[in-house]
Order: structure tokens, then sequence, then C-alpha cells
């Protein structure tokens, strides 16, 4: 069952901060965050594993909650650069046979301007 | 960036005919996967390969199938192609096996079927 994203979108100026959510009915082992500009490939932005840290580089970092399966990322001082979709992806709690499968969200999409 | 390169990159083809996308890598990753993305759906993976002549089903497998001879070439297959196969095809590699088991995309493909 795929994740779900929210919002599914949304609009910020420069420097204003964002959070987006991703939820999951199933037990995860990991949940991945990727950014697509329009156009181009998916691209990684960190992992999240059960019961590690949370992550994070320059201002865009991400928290994993266990307990409730979801997992959340924070985007502050936005920059333009920062526009895209972003999508979580979800790993299942392992049984030796994930082969690192992900269930993606249905993305969420964030518009930065001036 | 992971060498990841898929081809065709556009392709317009008729429905009932048979197509083959290709993927190939310069990485050595043992797992690789294929998704299509619609809008509304994120992505959503078809199948997977764990390893060379190791692969299996995705949630959206019917009407596709796959082959993996070699490390470097997964290739996907559409036998007889329908409108609702025109989507975007994204070809992924992953190390995976280990914690850090983040997702490099390929350029993706474009797919028309009239």
């Amino acid at each position: 069952q795929q994740p779900v994203q929210s919002p599914q979108a949304v609009i910020l100026r420069e420097g204003e901060d964002a959070v987006i959510n991703c939820s999951s009915s199933k037990a995860l082992y990991s949940v991945h965050w990727y950014r697509q500009k329009h156009g181009e490939a998916p691209v990684f932005l960190m992992i999240l594993l059960k019961g590690g840290e949370q992550k994070g580089h320059e201002k865009i970092s991400a928290s994993f909650n266990e307990k409730k399966q979801q997992s959340s990322l924070y985007l502050t001082a936005s920059q333009l650069s920062y526009s895209g979709t972003y999508f979580c992806g979800t790993e299942d709690l392992r049984g030796g046979t994930s082969y690192g499968k992900l269930t993606f969200g249905q993305g969420t999409i964030l518009t930065v301007h001036p | 960036d992971a060498g990841i390169t898929q081809s065709p990159r556009h392709k317009v083809t008729e429905t009932g005919t048979p197509v083959t996308l290709r993927c190939h890598q310069t990485e050595n990753h043992r797992y690789m996967y294929w998704y299509r993305q619609d809008p509304g759906h994120g992505l959503r993976l078809i199948h997977y390969s764990y390893g060379v002549k190791d692969t299996d089903k995705g949630e959206v497998s019917d009407g596709y199938s796959v082959s993996r001879s070699k490390t470097e070439d997964f290739l996907l297959t559409l036998e007889s192609a329908t409108s609702s196969q025109t989507s975007v095809y994204f070809c992924a590699i992953s190390e995976a096996g280990g914690d850090n088991n983040e997702q490099f995309f390929g350029p993706g493909t474009r797919l028309t079927v009239l």
C-alpha cells in the first residue's frame, strides 16, 4: 500500500520553511526521500532507518517516528533551487527478502517564489 | 553521478507491438529496478532484479517482462503494448543489502503507445 504524503502541494517565498509528511500503514524499516525536478530523474536526498538518528544536510533534514510509521522532511530558509516534487519511498520491515524494494508516495509539489 | 543510461529516451509505438527498453549501468550494482511514473501515482515498481537471472515482480507487473543476463543490463519488455502503458519509465540501481541502499535513477524513457 502506497504511503500517503501531505500536503499535496505547497507554495513558498524564498526564505520560508516547509514540512512535508509521509505516513505509512505498514511497519517500516526505512524511509527514503527524493526530489525530482520537472523532466528529470528523481535524486536521492537521504535515508532514515528504524532506530537511526535524524538526518540532515545543509538546510534540509528529516525525522522518522517509528511508533507512528511517519517521516517528516524539513526544509528551512527555502531557496529557489528547492522547487520540485518530493517523494518519500518506504521499505517494509525486512524479512531477508526486501531487496531494497521501495513503495513511493504520490509526491508533494514544492514551489519557491522569489 | 551514478553511471546509468536508458535507451531509447523517447519512443512512440502502436498498440499491439512489442517494445523493449534497456537499462545499462557501469556501477556494478547488484540490484536493479524498473518503475513507471504517471501523474498522481508517483513511482510504481514494475519488476526488480537482485542478481543476474534473478528477477521478481513488483506491484504493477502485468503486461511486462524483464530479463537480466549480465550485471550491467536490465531489459524491460512490453510483449504487446497498450495505451495504458503510455508512461515515463525509470530504471534505478542500488547496492542494497546494507543500510545505505539509496537508489540512483536513470534519465528515463518516455513511451507513447498510440
